[in-house]
């Protein structure tokens, strides 16, 4: 599976927007990007994912390079409740098994102040 | 939709006993993941099932792991003779495959304790 470099952490305060980069110089052309989040005490939670272009929904925007070695990951407003490990995750399309079988990095830890 | 549900949430056993943890996906889901996730790491794939059939197996699952889906619903994951080094949280995870990015939905997970 190809890597992914992510900071360890990053720090942000409430009401702004953060902007989590992932770094993939290795990236095929057929694997996807995928978003997950963990907040404390709780599993993993699907956040986005996307191929080429950039990709909004209700959650996040994910924006990528046009050369795919790189993304980021954009929370408008931060909340509170966004502090989470934020895991970005590539996922080979043409796996030959077909299953999502996600292999996780050790993630940014987001802390959002008051 | 009352999402893939883990029991139980903690377990704490002495070094050489028996554990089993359960697993209920998400109804309509035929996919069916584990993973191990230890302080500080990432999730670390353990095995997976569509229906009944475990499909595949990590390294990381020794001989003292077994898992079964048996009838390609609920799921347990078996560890015998636990070891200090069992000590994790137990992640299930579900989802419908039908499409090439396929998401993947998370319970909250069996923190294991082993004295």
């Amino acid at each position: 599976d190809a890597k992914t470099t992510q900071p360890n952490s990053m720090e942000s305060n409430e009401e702004e927007p953060v902007h989590l980069p992932c770094n993939h110089s290795t990236i095929s052309g057929t694997d996807y990007i995928h978003w997950y989040r963990q907040l404390p005490s709780q599993g993993p939670e699907y956040v986005i994912h996307g191929l080429t272009s950039n990709v909004n929904n209700r959650m996040a925007s994910l924006a990528i390079a046009e050369d795919r070695k790189s993304s980021t990951l954009i929370l408008h407003r931060a909340t509170l409740r966004d502090a989470a490990v934020y895991y970005c995750i590539l996922r080979d399309s043409m796996f030959s098994g077909g299953y999502n079988k996600l292999i996780f990095g050790a993630g940014t830890r987001l802390a959002v102040h008051p | 939709d009352t999402g893939v549900s883990q029991n139980p949430r903690h377990k704490i056993t002495k070094r050489g006993q028996n554990v089993t943890f359960r697993c209920d996906p998400i109804s309509e889901h035929n996919r069916l993941y584990w993973y191990r996730q230890t302080l500080g790491q990432g999730p670390e794939f353990l095995t997976y099932f569509q229906n009944e059939a475990q499909l595949e197996k990590s390294r990381l699952l020794s001989d003292r792991f077994s898992a079964e889906r048996p009838k390609g619903s609920f799921s347990t994951l078996e560890i015998q003779r636990t070891e200090q080094g069992d000590s994790a949280m137990y992640l299930c995870a579900s989802s419908l495959g039908d499409t090439d990015s396929e998401k993947l939905f998370f319970g909250s997970g069996t923190q294991l304790s082993v004295l």
